[in-house]
Order: C-alpha cells, then structure tokens, then sequence
C-alpha cells in the first residue's frame, strides 16, 4: 500500500513498557524515524535508525527494525506520563528530505 | 543552538485572503521543509528548499508557494485561501543531504474563517 500505517490508540500503565508498531512503504528507505508531538507543539525526533542496522537504542527508547516485512517498532521502557503524547513513525522516500508519516499512535500513560 | 523557529504561532484568516508564513531554521542547516498537519489527512509534505532553490515538491496546488533566502530563512505563502487550507503548518531544517535527519519548528496554525 501507499500508507504508512500505525495502530492509532495505546494505553500502558506507568511503569510498563510501550511497544509503538509502524509498517512502512518504501524499501528504498534510508532512515526511519520516530518523532514525538505533544499537544499543541511541534514534531520532537526522538530517535531514527539507518535502514542497514536491525536494532538501536538510545536510554529508555529501543527501535527494531524487520526490513523484510517493512516492519518498524518503538519500545518505551518504563513508561511514565510525561510519555504521554503522539508518535509517528515516518519513512525518508525517493532518496529526498521528504518524509511520509503514518498518522500516529495516541500514547496514553496511566497511573 | 536555537532550535527551528516559526512566526506567526497563530493566525486567523477568511476565505479569499491570503497568507505568508516564516521559518528560520537552525543555524548552519540549509535545507528548510514544509508540512501540513490536518486531523483528516495527517502530515504531509508540500516542499522543500534548499540554497533558496526548491528541491522537491509534494502533491499541493499550486496556491502554494514557497521561497527560500539566502540566509536560509524561508517562506510559505497561500493565496486565495480556502476553509479546507485550515491547520498546522510545521517547517523543518536539516544540514544539507539528501535524507538528512529533520528537526521541525513549533508550527503555526492556521484557522480560516
């Protein structure tokens, strides 16, 4: 498909972990990305990874990344309510600084 | 380093006016770009400039318009507006490449009357 898709809803408990999943279009794609956005704000990078690795991660956040089944994942380790918030993964396409972005996953933290 | 910045954050427009928005990027980034947030259509991309030329062009009308400084600063303008035009407009700064991470802007949002 041409869609960058994304579950739209996740509700955790604070102090779970979050699994954010994302299924992106273009095999060609160099860097994926992951960007946060809080509620009347811009778009926040959280984290990106180069289309060669399987795996990054960076403090609480890990990325895995299946290039076989274009599958991209965000794991929120010990999630807290300042998680809260949007996030969309997103895919370089055509080899430019365009970005297709999935419509996002609402991140709900309870307490 | 200051971090992508947007004016105006609000603006509030009717229908057949038109619009300019601005954007300057982080220092020492070259290449700004322009996305529309809506709540039905989610972010798309409607251009990028780079060395105040436009490098890549999303799938907008042309009542969408850019350009680009040469101080890296950069503008978006829509003409003829329309109630549909109403959202967050986010811009994003890079170094230089091709797929180079992009840092964006706090956005302004658009309303139209």
């Amino acid at each position: 498909g041409e869609d960058v898709e994304q579950s739209l809803f996740l509700s955790v408990r604070e102090g779970d972990s979050s699994v954010i999943n994302c299924t992106y279009t273009d095999s060609s794609s160099t860097y994926l990305y992951w960007y946060k956005q809080e509620p009347g704000a811009g778009l926040q990078l959280l984290t990106y990874i180069f289309s060669n690795m399987d795996m990054k991660q960076d403090q609480r956040l890990t990325v895995l990344l299946n290039k076989k089944d274009k599958h991209l994942s965000l794991r929120i380790a010990d999630t807290q309510t300042g998680d809260s918030a949007i996030y969309f993964c997103a895919e370089s396409i055509n080899g430019n600084n365009d970005m297709r972005f999935g419509a996002g996953t609402r991140l709900t933290v309870k307490p | 380093k200051a971090g992508v910045t947007q004016t105006p954050r609000y603006l509030i427009k009717t229908r057949g006016q038109q619009v300019t928005l601005s954007c300057s990027p982080i220092s020492g980034h070259r290449s700004v770009s322009w996305y529309q947030q809506t709540p039905g259509q989610g972010l798309q991309f409607l251009f990028e400039y780079f060395s105040e030329t436009q490098r890549n062009k999303g799938n907008f009308p042309g009542r969408f318009s850019g350009r680009q400084f040469s101080n890296s600063r950069s503008e978006m303008n829509v003409s003829t507006l329309e109630l549909g035009d109403s959202a967050l407009y986010l811009c994003a700064s890079s170094l230089a490449d091709i797929q180079e991470t992009q840092y964006f802007g706090p956005g302004t949002r658009l309303l139209v009357l």
